[in-house]
């Protein structure tokens, strides 16, 4: 049963980078046919998707997000992080990270599962 | 704006039926296409009930069934329950790209 659990600050100040990681369990982080994702929820709103890396370190972000964003990938530890720069209260989320499922090439199917969330909080 | 648009409530009674629709841009929501709904209650991390459009994980209720026409997907929950409460999203990705999508959510309530 493949696991995912986020970790890292719940207060970061703004200005500062905010930084997560997530731990794998119960799957192959490097098998094909999966890319790992981070994924927020602002208050108020709805699922905003943040990126995605596979194990080998090739990523895609969201545009809106991309001048703020690197995600890199620990394979031995089966892990993967979320580095966001520059971060204002406007970043104030639950970040989910989850396992991304792809087809082809690299055209994103489905996300399963999702890890519980973490509460980061942007203030000074 | 969410690329994908769906209403943002929806409401019925216990028992009834209800679908909640995911319309996409010109070039977003074609087939092929992977098109995923995930249930998300406060607090708990979202789950997939619904992935390439009509097929359902292991575990998920055959109360839940997704559809598409054109440019609109569409998942129906059939027999209403309590638990059946809470916020839905659609997903997919944007066509000539990686980019993922997600819709706006829609609150289901059930009276």
């Amino acid at each position: 049963q493949v696991q995912l659990q986020e970790s890292g600050p719940g207060l970061v100040k703004p200005s500062q980078t905010l930084s997560l990681t997530c731990t794998v369990s119960g799957a192959s982080f490097s098998g094909g046919g999966f890319f790992w994702t981070w994924i927020r929820q602002r208050p108020g709103d709805g699922l905003e998707w943040i990126g995605h890396i596979y194990y080998s370190g090739s990523a895609y972000y969201n545009p809106s997000l991309r001048s703020r964003v690197t995600m890199s990938v620990d394979a031995p530890k089966s892990q993967f992080s979320l580095h966001l720069n520059s971060v204002t209260v406007a970043d104030t989320a639950t970040y989910y990270c989850a396992r991304l499922r792809i087809q082809g090439a690299a055209a994103p199917t489905w996300i399963d599962p999702w890890g519980q969330g973490t509460v980061v909080l942007v203030s000074s | 704006q969410s690329a994908l648009a769906q209403p943002a409530s929806v409401s019925g009674s216990l028992g009834q039926s209800i679908t909640i629709s995911c319309t996409g841009a010109s070039d977003d929501l074609r087939s092929p296409t992977y098109v995923s709904w995930y249930q998300h209650h406060a607090g708990k991390a979202p789950r997939l009930i619904i992935y390439d459009v009509t097929s359902r994980p292991s575990g998920v209720s055959s109360r839940f069934s997704g559809s598409m026409s054109g440019r609109t997907a569409s998942l129906t929950i059939s027999g209403l329950q309590p638990e059946d409460e809470a916020h839905y999203y659609c997903s997919s990705y944007k066509m000539t790209s990686t980019l993922v999508m997600f819709g706006g959510g829609t609150r289901l309530t059930v009276l």
